[in-house]
């Protein structure tokens, strides 16, 4: 079947720390999102790739890197740099930017947690 | 409707009652709206769209209904059962590069 994969599910990083976030589809989709929710809160985008090797900042991609070397895959990278990493963050994908045919689908979830 | 704050808008409604879950959205240029649920620590699920075209769409067990001119979405969800315990939240897609979506609402389903 396909769909998009999410890894690890929970993540703990230490202060200072870079963690990568995997995001891996088979659906064939050209563009590709990161989204952070934090509690109580809606989704705010972080980066997206509309195709591969090409990407843009979202409304908070400070102290976020990404990279789309692979049409298939979208890893964010949380740096030290980012102060209050400590979130759900949801990988995303659509048939063409903007909509798609069902608009995104999303992935399951990491779970980032600072200790 | 739409959250202020860290706190979520809840509905709770008897099992087997229609649930009504409001949106306000902010661009008048959207033309493509969604509606996701998304249950404890899951990823957000389609559930429905709509264009700006129609002013109505259903599906089983859901309706959505948009005013243009108040800029309103809403879901209906006729007899909701305890499954639909979730957070549902709408999105527009104001421009082709990304959608936009709503804090969400969280629905609880009493026995």
């Amino acid at each position: 079947d396909g769909g998009i994969t999410q890894s690890p599910k929970y993540l703990f990083r230490k202060e200072g720390q870079n963690v990568t976030l995997s995001c891996e589809q088979n659906l064939n989709h050209d563009a590709m999102y990161w989204y952070r929710q934090d509690p109580g809160q809606g989704l705010r985008l972080i980066y997206y790739s509309q195709i591969v090797n090409d990407f843009q900042k979202g409304d908070i991609a400070e102290g976020y890197s990404v990279s789309r070397e692979k049409k298939e895959s979208f890893p964010l990278t949380v740096t030290s740099a980012q102060k209050n990493p400590t979130a759900f963050y949801l990988c995303a994908s659509s048939a063409s930017s903007g909509r798609g045919i069902k608009g995104y689908t999303f992935g399951s979830g990491t779970r980032l947690t600072v200790v | 409707g739409e959250s202020v704050g860290l706190h979520l808008p809840t509905l709770s409604v008897q099992e087997g009652d229609n649930s009504i879950i409001n949106c306000a959205y902010s661009n008048s240029a959207s033309d493509y709206f969604i509606w996701y649920k998304q249950e404890s620590g899951k990823g957000p699920q389609f559930i429905i769209d709509i264009r700006s075209n129609m002013d109505k769409r259903q599906g089983q067990r859901v309706t959505v209904l948009l005013n243009k001119t108040v800029k309103h979405l809403s879901l209906q969800i006729a007899a909701t059962q305890p499954g639909d315990s979730a957070v549902y939240f709408c999105a527009e897609t104001p421009n082709n590069n990304d959608m936009r979506f709503g804090a969400g609402t969280r629905l609880t389903v009493k026995p």
